[in-house]
């Protein structure tokens, strides 16, 4: 079975913190997803990367930044945490091969800026 | 973006069969169209994906017409347990370039 991880299943910082968020993937996928989720927001995309060092801003990349030194590994950074960044974290990693475009799933972070 | 539209919510009663349907006008030719289901406090997980016409798989079957700008998620005789957000996804060889919708979350009640 596929298994995505991410690094803490709750999390509490202070405003002002650089937060890091890791997301590991265990079944060689190409392509990472870092989404936030929000009581009647759905998910939406913050970064994605499609190969190592490769990395595209989403929906709402302002406040965040990523790093993806190793195929596996993708990293959530928020420089200076504010209390509007208060929210549930999900990574996510798929392959890019045509016809098969499913998203593995974390299990979660949430992150509570006060 | 292709960006999907769904209901915000649903009701049905054990046994039934429910049919979620998702708009998607922007879909591309090369997308294909996705369901996941998410629990509270979990990550989304994989129900059923195709590209067009019928797919059928032991939880759930996705009904695509031919211009491919909907699709409908058909679960047959739910339980409690399908209580959840269904979320409709197309995505394709441009990953990163759709967007979830708001998500459907339907309800069963015995």
């Amino acid at each position: 079975d596929v298994k995505v991880t991410q690094s803490s299943r709750y999390l509490v910082k202070r405003t002002g913190e650089k937060v890091f968020l890791e997301c590991v993937q265990d079944m060689d996928h190409e392509n990472m997803f870092w989404y936030r989720q929000d009581p009647g927001l759905g998910l939406r995309l913050i970064y994605f990367s499609y190969d190592v060092k490769m990395k595209e801003k989403g929906d709402i990349p302002e406040g965040y930044s990523v790093s993806r030194e190793k195929k596996e590994r993708f990293s959530l950074i928020l420089e200076s945490a504010s209390t509007n960044q208060t929210s549930m974290y999900l990574c996510a990693s798929s392959l890019r091969t045509s016809g098969t475009y499913e998203q593995y799933f974390g299990p979660g972070t949430r992150l509570t800026v006060t | 973006l292709a960006k999907t539209t769904q209901p915000i919510s649903m009701d049905s009663y054990e046994g039934q069969e429910v049919n979620i349907t998702c708009s998607h006008n922007n879909i591309a030719t090369n997308d294909y169209i996705t369901w996941y289901q998410q629990f509270p406090s979990q990550g989304p997980r994989f129900i059923i994906q195709g590209y067009k016409t019928k797919v059928t798989n032991e939880v759930a079957s996705l009904f695509i017409p031919a211009d491919r700008k909907s699709s409908t998620l058909s679960l047959p005789r739910v339980s409690l347990s399908d209580t959840a957000v269904y979320y409709c996804l197309v995505e394709g060889t441009n990953a990163g370039k759709s967007t979830f919708g708001d998500g459907t979350t339907l309800t069963v009640k015995p």
